[in-house]
């Protein structure tokens, strides 16, 4: 089954600085959804985009949704630890037959 | 406070049984999807269903089973015919509507002993 590309696959950065990361599909979507998950729990919604080029923010996080809805970005500014984390990009077509579909992960690690 | 409410956090069976995931939410959502995560892997699509009496196979769904009775619930069996059952399973939901999100449960970590 389709899953979306995401990059990089892990990353090991400093405390304090910026992160990005993209996620990148082989077909379109209008929604896109960041999420980051702790070990053993869940993931968590950060980030959802709507319309194709949209910037949203929240806190330090702030994510774009691709010109050709083919692709998604996230940045983290000033990481600190509790950053640590798996981070998933899912798109998803609303309306008839929609599936959520989830990109591979970024494994991120925050060192002091 | 609405969500999504998956039991138990930890299960354990013994090969050749089947058990039966529980998956609960109260936001009203039409859409609910069973994903299946092994360590240090992403998320794989087992079933998903858009409404009720209605569910379609992901990518994985050979040796598991489920039922959507009711728009609330999505509980997920796991057969004695998954080969590899032990693994942590998380429950998502979502509406069709424009602007939707989808949240998660707090998933199910299930050990075959």
């Amino acid at each position: 089954g389709q899953q979306l590309n995401q990059s990089p696959q892990s990353m090991f950065i400093q405390e304090g600085e910026d992160v990005s990361m993209n996620c990148t599909s082989s077909s379109i979507f209008n929604t896109w959804l960041w999420y980051k998950q702790d070990p053993g729990e869940g993931p968590v919604l950060l980030i959802a985009l709507y319309k194709a080029g949209e910037l949203t923010s929240n806190g330090r996080l702030t994510a774009q949704f691709g010109i050709t809805r083919k692709d998604s970005f996230l940045n983290i500014s000033a990481s600190i630890p509790s950053d640590v984390g798996i981070y998933f990009c899912a798109g998803l077509n609303t309306g008839t037959a929609s599936k959520l579909t989830f990109g591979t992960g970024t494994r991120l690690q925050v060192t002091l | 406070d609405g969500g999504i409410t998956q039991s138990p956090k930890y299960l354990f069976r013994k090969e050749g049984q089947n058990v039966t995931l529980s998956c609960e939410q109260n936001l009203n959502h039409d859409a609910m999807y069973w994903y299946r995560q092994d360590p240090g892997q992403g998320l794989r699509l087992i079933y998903y269903s858009q409404i009720v009496n209605d569910f379609q196979k992901g990518d994985i769904a050979e040796g598991y089973s489920v039922s959507r009775e009711k728009k609330e619930s999505f509980p997920l069996t796991v057969t004695s015919a998954q080969k590899n059952p032990t693994a942590f399973y998380l429950c998502a939901s979502s509406t069709p509507r424009r602007n939707t999100e989808a949240f998660f449960g707090q998933g199910t970590r299930l050990t075959v002993v």
